[in-house]
């Protein structure tokens, strides 16, 4: 199975803040890959796909990059709502594999 | 607007087996790879499998000696079905449409999320 390692676990920020979120994997994806964000008692929501591009409706603060084993989810300038977890997930390979988790929470 | 609308039983004892179904409304069912995931309480997330229209399957050898996933698109539905479970398998389960993207399918829309809780 690939491995994803996402880090930070968890992260304490501001509104108004810079935040980066990486996932890196344990072998090349390419670009397999997409950034989810899940609140409490909501099923998760696909922010990117295809490593760097934002989902439609999706506020334009929210961005991604990266290819092949190394990956950034990036919020600028955070609000409120964003304070949740964050989850990426590979499709490259069977089992499809998620990261951890990453917990933003206000500071 | 797509859909998917979850249901199944929500208690089980060790050695039961788990079922749930996903309806899918407002969207044809071919095209997609229909999945299915779980979390279990206070953790991540887990890929369980997926099925195409034509009944196509891809699961996580983790599960896979107990688990089947069916699809029936005459009603527009697919479900899961996992056999001797334990309390290790107390987990949220969603299921979701996978988008074909890249070598894979990527994962747009998710259902409610049903709980299952095992207990002896």
């Amino acid at each position: 199975d690939i491995q994803m390692t996402q880090s930070p676990s968890s992260l304490s920020a501001s509104v108004g803040d810079r935040v980066t979120i990486t996932c890196r994997s344990s072998q090349d994806i390419r670009n397999d890959l997409g950034w989810y964000q899940q609140k409490p008692g909501k099923a998760p929501k696909r922010l990117i796909y295809a490593a760097s591009i934002l989902q439609g409706g999706v506020p334009s603060r929210f961005s991604g990059s990266g290819s092949g084993t190394e990956f950034t989810l990036t919020i600028t300038s955070l609000q409120s709502e964003d304070f949740a977890f964050y989850y990426c997930l590979q499709h490259s390979a069977y089992p499809y594999t998620f990261g951890q988790g990453t917990k933003l929470e206000t500071k | 607007q797509v859909q998917l609308q979850q249901w199944g039983a929500g208690l089980l004892k060790t050695s039961e087996t788990l079922s749930l179904t996903c309806a899918v409304y407002g969207e044809s069912f071919s095209g997609y790879n229909w999945t299915w995931i779980r979390q279990p309480p206070g953790k991540g997330l887990e890929w369980i499998g997926e099925i195409n229209h034509s009944g196509r399957t891809n699961c996580n050898p983790s599960l896979k000696s107990r688990l089947t996933i069916s699809v029936d698109t005459s009603k527009n539905q697919f479900s899961l079905k996992l056999s001797s479970v334990t309390a290790a398998d107390t987990a949220l389960y969603y299921c979701a449409r996978g988008d074909s993207s890249g070598s894979g399918s990527s994962l747009t829309y998710w259902g409610q999320g049903v709980l299952v809780t095992v207990s002896s």
